[in-house]
């Protein structure tokens, strides 16, 4: 069965980066694009980005723009995450999800100093 | 970005009841639309994709229905356990969107 693993909560200090991974098994990693969604708390979700891990190709919401970088790593079928300059709107719960069908269980980034 | 206004907010059933919310869209979406229960502490979970296609397990309970700019989902005979907060998914055009979430309460 599709599963998405991601790795666990993280503290950060604002100003600073965070790369979270979601690795994927259960299916052919190369063959579906991966979405990166933000839930702020209590609030509905944002669509960040995608990417399609056999060509790294990405697509992006203009919002996060210059806040999100994605990479795969195809040998370990894991897509990555980085979020840069953090700032306390950026505390979230950040899932990954194979096309919208299947989720992560998500993580929590927490901005403080 | 296509906006997605989904209503109402918050709604209140008793076990039993049937529930409609609605999205409505700000441009037509060819049905491209897809609804989701989260509960708390868990990820979306997929129940109907492409207007009214119920993903496989999923209760009949469960549908969906619209066209063009306009989607309704409902739940007929709301059960304890759809206790939830639902989102509907525009996946017609990029940036793909979210409605802000009804939050499903019993009465």
């Amino acid at each position: 069965q599709v599963k998405l693993l991601q790795s666990g909560a993280a503290l950060v200090k604002p100003g600073a980066s965070v790369k979270m991974s979601c690795k994927a098994s259960g299916y052919t990693f190369t063959d579906y694009w991966v979405s990166w969604v933000k839930q702020s708390h209590g609030k509905s979700l944002e669509w960040i980005g995608e990417i399609y891990p056999n060509s790294g190709a990405t697509n992006f919401n203009e919002k996060f723009k210059g806040k999100a970088t994605l990479t795969v790593d195809k040998s370990t079928s894991t897509a990555y995450m980085e979020l840069s300059r953090l700032t306390s709107e950026d505390s979230a719960i950040y899932y990954c999800t194979q096309w919208f069908a299947y989720w992560g269980q998500g993580t929590l980034v927490t901005v403080s100093s | 970005d296509i906006q997605m206004t989904q209503s109402p907010p918050s709604l209140s059933a008793s076990l039993g009841d049937k529930v409609t919310i609605t999205c409505q869209t700000s441009q037509n979406i060819n049905k491209y639309i897809a609804w989701y229960q989260q509960k708390p502490g868990k990820a979306p979970r997929l129940l109907i994709g492409f207007t009214s296609r119920l993903v496989s397990g999923i209760p009949s309970r469960f549908s969906g229905s619209g066209s063009g700019r306009d989607y309704s989902f409902s739940i007929s005979n709301v059960e304890s356990e759809d206790i939830a907060s639902y989102y509907c998914l525009q996946y017609d055009n990029s940036p793909w969107t979210f409605g802000g979430g009804t939050k499903l309460e019993l009465k």
